[in-house]
């Protein structure tokens, strides 16, 4: 399909509590996938991504973890801030030999509200 | 480095009229992407450029069109105007095709 997800979910936790946010894609060829955060009225922020050749991969403070088994990635953050309040998306790119490749297929979002 | 810049960040057009956006992509990047964002659909691909020639088109119809400079600036035109067209339209930009897409702010597209 064109799209990574349907719905908008949101993920509500107090500061300083680890978050994890889910993602479901559904292009087995796809071989990229990388995580955006956007805040309001801004546009999406690059925070992590990871080819389909890795399983894990870490940044500062954050965690991405790909399983293509079930085609599912998740984006874990540490020690959550007020400052991390946004919505967080997932993209997929399929890889290269396709028509889609270069093309970037977002999710929906998932909004992450964290309370002091 | 500075980022990818958008022009205008608001407009506000009435049915039937055309629009032309336009993005600066980061110094250095030769791809550029476009996307479609809404509150029902969320961020939908439109288009991406690379070396001038278009490499990639999405699921829109013919009145959203782009094209890429030599200088890798971008634009996109948006011909005769549906209230459906109101949105924010991102461009991306990336070293190569396969690189990490960095997005600018947006330009805010009203459609009344």
């Amino acid at each position: 399909g064109e799209s990574v997800g349907l719905h908008l979910p949101t993920l509500s936790v107090q500061e300083g509590d680890n978050s994890i946010i889910n993602c479901a894609y559904s292009n087995s060829a796809s071989d990229y996938f990388i995580w955006y955060k956007q805040e309001s009225g801004k546009g999406p922020q690059f925070i992590i991504d990871i080819r389909s050749n890795m399983d894990k991969r870490q940044g500062q403070r954050v965690t991405v973890l790909l399983n293509k088994t079930v085609k599912h990635l998740s984006l874990q953050i540490a020690a959550t801030q007020p400052g991390d309040s946004a919505v967080y998306f997932c993209a997929e790119r399929a890889g290269a030999g396709g028509t889609s490749y270069g093309k970037l297929t977002f999710g929906q979002g998932t909004i992450l509200t964290v309370h002091p | 480095k500075a980022g990818v810049t958008q022009t205008p960040r608001y407009l506000i057009k009435t049915r039937g009229q055309q629009v032309t956006l336009s993005c600066s992509p980061i110094s250095g990047h030769r791809s550029v992407s476009w996307y479609q964002q809404t509150p029902g659909q969320g961020l939908q691909f439109l288009f991406e450029y690379f070396s001038e020639t278009q490499r990639n088109k999405g699921n829109f119809p013919g009145r959203f069109s782009g094209r890429q400079f030599s200088n890798s600036r971008s634009e996109m035109n948006v011909s005769t105007l549906e209230l459906g067209d109101s949105a924010l339209y991102l461009c991306a930009s990336s070293r190569l095709l396969t690189d990490t897409q960095y997005f600018g702010p947006g330009t805010r597209l009203t459609v009344l």
